[in-house]
């Protein structure tokens, strides 16, 4: 079962403009992952955050992690056609012992419109 | 370093076959997982070995079977193959065991069960 949902699910937006997608998870974490999968191909990892950070950045892109509410944010700025795929989220549990697989969330489908 | 790789890219079965897929980690990198992607289910975690040592099981039907050698190269084997089987696994290796550091997909291999 997936640890978290994405929202939204789809967004469009055009080039230049800055998307931002937001991602919900239950338990307590160790971290949190982003990643960018081009259509059906092989997932990207995009950046990390620890359950000890606030606010991370990587190039274009900013990460802010919420414990207190279980959430993230991914903000990708001034967005380029090349920047449209799918984003996921994706969690490891915090002392969970052996189970420390990486939980994905549902995902957001990003289109930027050239 | 070369990335990782996964053999074949694609592959169609039918009912009742059982099929293998192979993951070349990065070099040096002695942690394997496999994932299954599917439109309804999403990204699930299937396995994950390390040192040739299966240190974590996701919920799927003992169908579903691993192994890794001692170079770290990893296969997933599926028996009987059901029509549900139709997917895109994904492996990931890390240099560590577990999801606590960021994991490098493969391309997957696209299997379809007809």
């Amino acid at each position: 079962s997936q640890q978290g949902e994405e929202d939204p699910q789809a967004l469009s937006i055009q080039e230049g403009e800055n998307a931002t997608m937001n991602c919900s998870y239950k338990t307590s974490i160790n971290n949190l992952q982003w990643y960018r999968q081009n259509s059906g191909r092989g997932l990207v990892h995009l950046i990390l955050i620890r359950s000890n950070e606030r606010e991370k950045h990587s190039g274009r892109l900013r990460v802010t992690l919420d414990t207190s509410k279980k959430s993230s944010s991914l903000l990708i700025t001034a967005s380029r056609a090349a920047d449209t795929a799918s984003y996921f989220c994706a969690t490891a549990r915090a002392n969970s012992g052996s189970a420390r697989q990486l939980t994905f969330g549902s995902g957001t489908q990003l289109t930027v419109l050239p | 370093k070369a990335g990782v790789t996964q053999t074949p890219r694609y592959l169609i079965k039918t009912r009742g076959q059982q099929v293998t897929l192979s993951c070349s980690p990065i070099s040096g990198h002695r942690s394997v997982s496999w994932y299954q992607q599917t439109p309804g289910q999403g990204l699930q975690f299937l396995f994950e070995y390390f040192s040739e040592t299966q240190r974590n099981k996701g919920n799927f039907p003992g169908r579903f079977s691993g192994r890794q050698f001692s170079n770290s190269r990893s296969e997933m084997n599926v028996s009987t193959l059901e029509l549900g089987d139709s997917a895109l696994y994904l492996c990931a290796s890390s240099g560590i065991a577990g999801a606590y550091n960021e994991q490098f997909f493969g391309p997957g291999t696209r299997l379809t069960v007809l």
